[in-house]
């Protein structure tokens, strides 16, 4: 079993739509989760980080992390084509070198 | 200019040459970072470095080979390429800042590998 699972899609949404992102993982240790973003032929780029439980909030973007459920989630308000890229989600514990990275899920925002 | 650069950006090889993807950066960072990303598969680590005069092997290091020249500097080398090894390579870094930290990654453009 991979320590952090993740959906590949293609997810494919209108405009505008609201679009849920997500991440389910085994180590109960890790505390700190990330997303990031990949546009086509780029290297990865840091979206959004939550520290243990609870929310986050930046613009149209939502982080959520559900540690009893080892659950984390990304949503994206009012969807952009610009939006469209990869998604990854990355985690990491306390005092740990290594940031162990889902397999991203590709997201389509249709015009 | 860009902070993390990778040379080359696309290279295709035959099997049992050797090649050296070469990664250089520019925000001050310690440590470094070489993943190769395939499809299904994510990011996975090969080898990392927090200085100079640290190289650690990831999950999959078998096959390859690193060199951290300079803090700056931190090359990855194939020393007989196969057609497995046909992938994206990425370099990344991050800032140790002396206290617990997300380990935020910065990538380079990736450079894409074919082993024919």
């Amino acid at each position: 079993q991979k320590e952090v699972e993740q959906d590949p899609g293609p997810l494919s949404v209108p405009e505008g739509a609201i679009v849920s992102l997500n991440c389910t993982y085994s180590n109960s240790a890790f505390q700190y989760f990330m997303w990031y973003r990949q546009y086509s032929r780029k290297g990865p780029e840091l979206l959004m980080y939550t520290y243990s439980s609870g929310n986050k909030e930046d613009g149209r973007f939502t982080a959520q992390v559900d540690k009893s459920s080892k659950y984390i989630s990304l949503f994206i308000r009012d969807s952009q084509p610009s939006d469209s890229a990869t998604y990854l989600c990355a985690m990491r514990s306390p005092g740990g070198f290594k940031t162990i990275f889902g397999a991203g899920t590709r997201l389509f925002v249709k015009a | 200019d860009a902070d993390v650069t990778q040379t080359p950006r696309n290279r295709i090889t035959k099997t049992g040459k050797r090649i050296m993807l070469e990664c250089s950066q520019t925000k001050g960072h310690d440590r470094m970072y070489w993943y190769r990303q395939d499809p299904g598969l994510g990011l996975r680590l090969i080898y990392y470095s927090f200085d100079v005069k640290d190289i650690n092997k990831g999950e999959i290091s078998d096959g390859y080979s690193v060199s951290r020249q300079a803090q700056a500097k931190f090359s990855l080398s194939l020393e007989s390429a196969i057609p497995n090894q046909t992938a994206l390579y990425f370099c990344a870094t991050s800032g140790s800042e002396g206290r617990e930290s997300t380990d935020t990654q910065y990538f380079g453009p990736g450079t894409r590998l074919t082993v024919l």
